[in-house]
């Protein structure tokens, strides 16, 4: 059965500094495809990023990035230049027939 | 477009009630699903629907139904409701296939009592 992890259930970084949120997860297959959501306060889901498991590129969102890295299961979240409106849970989820989420990880950001 | 919308935001039911979670969607999206996020932890899939009169259980669908008469709308019964069903519900949508974005509703907060 596919697995979601996020290790680090809370992070916490000053405004203006980088993070990265780890996500490892387990599948047998080999399309596949993974996000992070971002929950605030708000309790409003929202798609961060996206990425196909056949590509090799990781993909970019603004101040967001990824670093994907098929063979070892893993998919981490890199924010930039963070920003209080970044304070929020954040889902990492991997889908094949359905979508399958981890237990998030709440970030707080420290002005 | 209004996008995902649950009503009611709250509601507080006894043990053995039973209620309809409503969910619409005006983006016309083929894949509707429903969730339950208990304190603390991810999301985790109950029912989902891949169009109008076709619908599947997800990870934890004891104790719940869903019936998808029409593209937009996906309703969720909870029949004799008990404490373990507390929880914060969300109904999302999305276009073809799981690998789309989820587009969410603004959740409902359930309480069992």
């Amino acid at each position: 059965a596919q697995t979601v992890t996020q290790s680090q259930p809370e992070m916490s970084v000053q405004e203006a500094e980088t993070v990265t949120l780890s996500c490892t997860y387990d599948t047998s297959e080999s399309n596949y495809y993974l996000f992070w959501y971002k929950q605030p306060p708000s309790r409003q889901m929202i798609l961060v990023i996206r990425q196909e498991a056949y590509k090799q590129q990781n993909a970019t969102e603004n101040r967001f990035s990824v670093n994907f890295q098929k063979a070892a299961k893993s998919f981490s979240l890199k924010i930039s230049d963070s920003q209080l409106g970044d304070t929020a849970m954040y889902f990492c989820a991997y889908s094949y027939d359905k979508v399958i989420f981890g237990p998030g990880t709440s970030l707080s950001v420290i002005p | 477009n209004a996008g995902v919308t649950q009503t009611p935001k709250f509601r507080i039911l006894k043990i053995g009630q039973s209620m309809t979670l409503q969910c619409t969607q005006d983006m016309n999206h083929n894949y509707m699903y429903w969730y339950r996020q208990d304190p603390g932890m991810g999301l985790k899939l109950i029912y989902y629907s891949v169009g109008a009169g076709i619908t599947d259980k997800g990870e934890v669908p004891n104790g719940y139904n869903v019936s998808r008469s029409t593209t937009e709308d996906f309703p969720l019964r909870l029949e004799l409701a008990a404490p373990s069903q507390t929880s914060v519900y969300f109904c999302a949508s999305s276009r073809q296939g799981t690998y789309n974005e989820q587009f969410f509703g603004p959740g409902t907060r359930l309480t069992v009592l």
